[in-house]
């Protein structure tokens, strides 16, 4: 079983739409999470923390839920240029700081 | 946020033939850099860990004398991957991690081996 686990969509969404997603992730002692972008053939890059109480930045909401051990992310108000690929990231309180395990992500592709 | 640079950016190579990625922290030290490779569709794959002045760590399946891993100095990194072949055609991904910043990753180095 993978350690992080994510639907690879893709996800269709229309422009202006709401798009929300889960990540699964097998290892309890995790304790930091994020949620990154990756357009393609590009590096990730960071798009947000995901923190015990939930928390927004935009358009954009992460919750974690422990008890069944995922985070989700949800894009209000969709725009073309949300299209890319949401990794999910999962840091063990076990692991060193940076060692991260990945999800292979969930493609979003928002339509005009 | 701090910069990671890679380089090259793309390289193709005859099967055989070694090939050198340097990842550079730009604007920060980093004690710890970390190499990822990255299969189509797949997710990233952790391949090691990379300490400065000592030893790489290596993830269980990752051959140390195919990915030779360098850390010469707080700012640069080197993996190597000897004698490619084919299946090492990836893209490969390093992160340096700024302690108050937090985990930048590079560009990433796209190798394809023929």
């Amino acid at each position: 079983r993978k350690e992080v686990e994510q639907d690879p969509g893709p996800f269709n969404v229309p422009e202006g739409a709401t798009v929300a997603f889960n990540c699964t992730y097998s290892n309890s002692a995790s304790q930091s999470f994020f949620w990154y972008r990756q357009d393609c053939r590009k590096e990730p890059k960071l798009l947000m923390s995901v923190y015990s109480s939930g928390n927004e930045d935009g358009r954009f909401t992460a919750q974690l839920n422990r008890a069944s051990q995922y985070i989700s992310l949800l894009i209000r108000d969709s725009k073309l240029s949300d299209s890319a690929t949401y990794l999910c990231v999962v840091n063990s309180r076990t692991d060193s700081w940076g060692k991260f395990q990945f999800g292979a992500g969930t493609q979003v592709v928002v339509t005009p | 946020g701090a910069v990671v640079s890679q380089h090259p950016s793309w390289v193709i190579c005859k099967s055989g033939t070694s090939v050198k990625i340097e990842c550079r922290s730009l604007d920060f030290q980093a004690t710890t850099m970390f190499w990822y490779r990255q299969f189509p569709k797949q997710s990233l794959m952790l391949m090691a860990t990379s300490n400065e002045g000592s030893k790489a760590t290596y993830e269980q399946g990752v051959e140390k004398d195919k990915f030779l891993i360098n850390h010469a100095s707080l700012t640069l990194s080197t993996l190597t991957v000897t004698s490619a072949h084919p299946e090492d055609s990836s893209f490969y991904i390093c992160s340096a991690r700024d302690v108050s910043l937090g985990q930048f990753f590079g560009p990433g180095t796209r190798l394809t081996v023929l």
